[in-house]
């Protein structure tokens, strides 16, 4: 089956610092990638749209000068949390869309961010 | 705008019972349907995907479209305490457009 991996699985960081997470389909290509947010017992929120080779468009609300997403790569994105404040402490989620087949979305496990 | 409505639960229901997870679209152009699964603390599992009128069935669980009813519905039979999670409906158009739009998804309780 379609397999999708984030890497950090949970990172803890200091206020002010920034973090790299890494969304990687591991046996399918993957031309738009998506990034999604959840906070505790709230439902995913969308953040962004990422297509390779494309610049990724955010939803609304979403700073995209605060999340940088690059998708160098059909099997590759990444979500950049700058200067992270505590207010960004949540669970961040990446899915990625087949190419070929039925458009299905599949889910990396998640990375749980706390900055301190 | 798109929406996708799930009763919030929770539902409960005893094990090796059917559990019974409803909703409802708003975008009469949407194709496909999906249901995912997700545990506390853990990332959305696809269940089940749909994308024709009628049942889809595997293993345990049957899909259920009706487009003309803009309804969709997950069965789950023989129910296990495992089951227990909150299950997210979701679905897009297809057309060009590959965000999905979810439900706030519906808790379900399997009580041994």
């Amino acid at each position: 089956g379609a397999v999708v991996s984030q890497h950090p699985s949970w990172v803890i960081c200091k206020s002010g610092t920034s973090v790299k997470i890494e969304c990687r389909s591991l046996d399918f290509q993957a031309t738009t990638m998506f990034w999604y947010r959840q906070f505790p017992k709230q439902s995913l929120m969308l953040m962004a749209t990422s297509n390779e080779g494309s610049k990724a468009t955010y939803e609304q609300g979403v700073e995209k000068d605060k999340f940088l997403i690059n998708h160098a790569s059909l099997t590759l994105s990444t979500l950049t949390v700058t200067s992270a404040h505590p207010e960004d402490s949540s669970f961040y989620i990446c899915s990625a869309r087949e190419v070929l087949g039925t458009d299905t979305q599949y889910f990396g496990p998640g990375t749980r961010l706390t900055v301190l | 705008q798109k929406e996708v409505e799930q009763n919030s639960g929770p539902l409960s229901v005893p094990e090796g019972a059917i559990a019974s997870l409803n909703c409802t679209y708003s975008d009469r152009g949407s194709q496909s349907f999906f249901w995912y699964r997700q545990y506390s603390g853990k990332s959305p599992e696809l269940i089940m995907s749909i994308y024709s009128n009628g049942d889809k069935e595997d293993g345990r669980f049957t899909a259920q479209l009706n487009k003309a009813s803009q309804y969709v519905s997950l069965l789950i039979r023989d129910s296990q305490p495992s089951d227990s999670a909150t299950y997210l409906c979701a679905g897009y158009s297809g057309a060009g457009s590959y965000q999905l739009t979810f439900g706030k998804g519906t808790k379900l309780s399997v009580i041994p």
